[in-house]
């Protein structure tokens, strides 16, 4: 069965520093992976996905991830971390024979200090 | 463009009540779905569906009925409001099935 842990349930960063949220991943074949934002109060937003080809995906609000097989993660990175990055975040996987359901993480809070 | 649209925004019912989670998007998806978030547990799928006059059960169906008889609409029915219902619920759309979603603001209920 698929399942999705995220091992940092809130982070600290202070503003313009650099930012890792980890994801790991369990499943038999390679994932299509998700990482959300969500907002205080809003509902999510997909950030970036990664499907298949280069492992390193770009998103929006300057963020990326990196896609390491040998690692079943699915890490989201940001350099430098601006005050309105503060939210909650979600990575998320899908099965390429089941496009119906995708299973999420239990999601990491991220703080930032000015 | 107003994307999902989720009423009520906040709810409180008593034990027993029932209601409707209006769900409504304008962006001519096929498939929908509903979410209830819990602190710790991230979002857990209670209904989806691929198209009008198509549903399944998510992870967590008991308790809640759906319908789907427009493309634009995925209203959720609490049949018998209970305590463990309590909790924010997100409808979501998609072109390509629960991949890459569109989200609601989402609907906090509570039930005492």
């Amino acid at each position: 069965a698929q399942s999705v842990t995220q091992p940092d349930i809130h982070i600290t960063v202070s503003e313009g520093a650099s930012l890792e949220l980890r994801c790991n991943y369990s499943y038999g074949a390679t994932p299509y992976l998700f990482w959300y934002v969500q907002s205080p109060g809003q509902g999510l937003q997909l950030l970036l996905k990664y499907f298949s080809g280069d492992t390193l995906v770009q998103g929006i609000k300057g963020f990326e991830a990196e896609f390491k097989r040998s690692q079943s993660s699915f890490n989201l990175r940001k350099p430098s971390v601006h005050w309105s990055d503060a939210a909650e975040y979600f990575c998320a996987v899908g099965a390429r024979t089941s496009y119906d359901k995708v299973i999420f993480g239990p999601g990491t809070s991220l703080s930032v200090i000015p | 463009n107003a994307g999902v649209t989720q009423t009520p925004k906040f709810q409180v019912l008593k034990t027993g009540q029932s209601m409707t989670l209006q769900c409504a998007q304008d962006m001519n998806h096929e498939y929908m779905s509903w979410y209830r978030q819990d602190p710790g547990m991230g979002l857990r799928l209670i209904h989806y569906s691929v198209g009008a006059g198509i549903t399944d059960q998510g992870e967590v169906p008991n308790g809640y009925n759906v319908s789907r008889s427009t493309t634009e609409d995925f209203p959720l029915r609490l049949l018998s409001a209970a305590p463990s219902q309590t909790s924010v619920y997100f409808c979501a759309s998609s072109a390509s099935g629960a991949f890459e979603a569109f989200f609601g603001q989402g609907t906090r209920l509570t039930v005492v």
